[in-house]
């Protein structure tokens, strides 16, 4: 079963304006990432949030977690049609020592120029 | 660019036919991963490998098998590819440790007839 499920599953703007994406999980974690993937290509990492943080940004990205909610936000700002790409939050499944990454449904975001 | 590479890029083939996918990384990452993808969905986990010599299925069911024999290579073997096994293989490497992001190879484009 997926631990993560992306909200919109798809968004359409246009250029300059700013995207939001939501993800919830469902069980405890320890860090929560997320992803892009340009169509038929591998992902691409983007963000790395840990539990104990509330916020982080990277350039034009600001990801939060609340893990009182199970749930994170992606927020790109400034958009450009070159962001147009599919985007996966992704959370840790198995022990320690093999911890793989859940991948959710994603969300498709098309920004138009 | 990430140094993780998949052979081949596309691959159309008859039923029943046996085939390999090989995965290869020159970073040295201990922890490496198969994921299938179907157009526009999300990924399933199918198999991950701790190291050589160690190999375990993730939460997809899937009748491919792999094998961890190097460091760098881990090959996914359909013994007798099915239209059902139609889909896109992404395979991924990272660091141990729970805060490392994965590396994505280009992914497989499989077609079975």
């Amino acid at each position: 079963s997926q631990q993560g499920e992306e909200d919109p599953q798809a968004l359409s703007i246009q250029e300059g304006e700013n995207a939001t994406m939501n993800c919830s999980y469902k069980t405890s974690i320890n860090n929560l990432q997320w992803y892009r993937q340009n169509s038929g290509r591998g992902l691409v990492h983007l963000i790395l949030i840990r539990s104990n943080e509330r916020e982080k940004h990277s350039g034009r990205l600001r990801v939060t977690l609340d893990t009182s909610k199970k749930s994170s936000s992606l927020l790109i700002t400034a958009s450009r049609a070159a962001d147009t790409a599919s985007y996966f939050c992704a959370t840790p499944f198995g022990n320690q020592a093999g911890t793989a990454l859940i991948f959710g449904k994603g969300t498709t975001l098309s920004v138009s120029s | 660019e990430a140094d993780i590479y998949q052979t081949p890029r596309y691959l159309v083939i008859g039923t029943g036919k046996k085939i390999t996918l090989e995965c290869s990384q020159t970073m040295g990452h201990d922890k490496m991963y198969w994921y299938q993808q179907d157009p526009g969905m999300e990924l399933h986990l199918i198999h991950y490998s701790y190291g050589v010599n160690s190999t375990e299925k993730g939460d997809l069911s899937s009748e491919s098998t792999v094998s961890r024999i190097r460091t760098e290579h881990f090959p996914l073997t359909l013994e007798s590819a099915r239209p059902s096994h139609t889909s896109q293989y992404l395979c991924a490497s990272r660091l141990a440790g729970p805060y490392n992001e994965q590396f994505f190879g280009p992914g497989t484009r499989l077609t079975v007839l």
